[in-house]
């Protein structure tokens, strides 16, 4: 049993259509952070996400985080070929004293999405 | 050179070879990760250093051997491999605990 669950694992679309990724888990994190990763290269920080409710926009990209804190989605406005690529959520659990992370991040699956001129 | 850096890019290797993979970060960073990224699972942790203390060994095989000899540079020594241990190898850095963690572009090993 995965411990961050990513929905949907592909995604196939054309340009200008509108997109949404999932991460979701029964556990509560202390932060979540998005990644994209692009083949033969390694996961690029996109956002991190630290309050329940919080949203934050990068451009066409929007990222929720759940009043929870169990749950994240990320959404895409009229996607380009150039957002094809590897979306990976990382949850911190944060456990320790006084909630000092370890550093531990565990990763969903990923969604790869490839967007299609 | 800035952020994390990778050697070798690419590694193929029998299972009876000694190799080892360097990483290396100019962030001023005090934490480096190791990660193993296999086909259809997700990002595994393997090791966790924190001021080149090894803070973490996330159940990894003996045939694995981390090595850190400052904060800037990390190895992953490896030896007698299996096929199955054949993956992407990312390295990472963190500025302590912080966990925001910059990945450098890793190393795709192959095990014969």
């Amino acid at each position: 049993t995965q411990l961050l669950e990513q929905s949907p694992q592909f995604l196939s679309i054309q340009e200008g259509e509108n997109l949404t990724v999932y991460c979701n888990s029964s556990s509560v994190f202390s932060s979540l952070q998005w990644y994209r990763q692009e083949p033969g290269e390694g996961p690029v920080l996109l956002v991190t996400v630290v309050t329940g409710g919080e949203v934050k926009k990068l451009k066409r990209l929007t990222f929720q985080f759940g009043d929870a804190r169990k749950d994240s989605s990320l959404h895409i406005t009229a996607a380009q070929p150039g957002d094809t690529g590897l979306y990976l959520c990382a949850g911190d659990l944060g456990l320790g004293a006084g909630g000092t992370s370890y550093g531990k991040l565990t990763f969903g699956q990923g969604t790869i999405l490839t967007v299609h001129p | 050179e800035t952020g994390v850096t990778q050697t070798p890019r690419h590694l193929v290797m029998g299972m009876t070879n000694k190799k080892s993979l360097k990483c290396e970060q100019h962030l001023g960073h005090n934490a480096m990760y190791w990660y193993k990224q296999s086909a259809k699972k997700p990002l595994e942790l393997m090791f966790v250093y924190n001021f080149k203390e090894q803070t973490e060994n996330n159940s990894v095989p003996s045939r694995f051997s981390p090595e850190c000899p400052n904060s800037s540079h990390l190895f992953l020594h490896l030896h007698t491999l299996q096929p199955e241990d054949s993956a992407l190898y990312l390295c990472a850095s963190s500025y302590r605990f912080n966990n925001e963690q910059f990945f450098g572009p890793g190393t795709r090993l192959t095990v014969l």
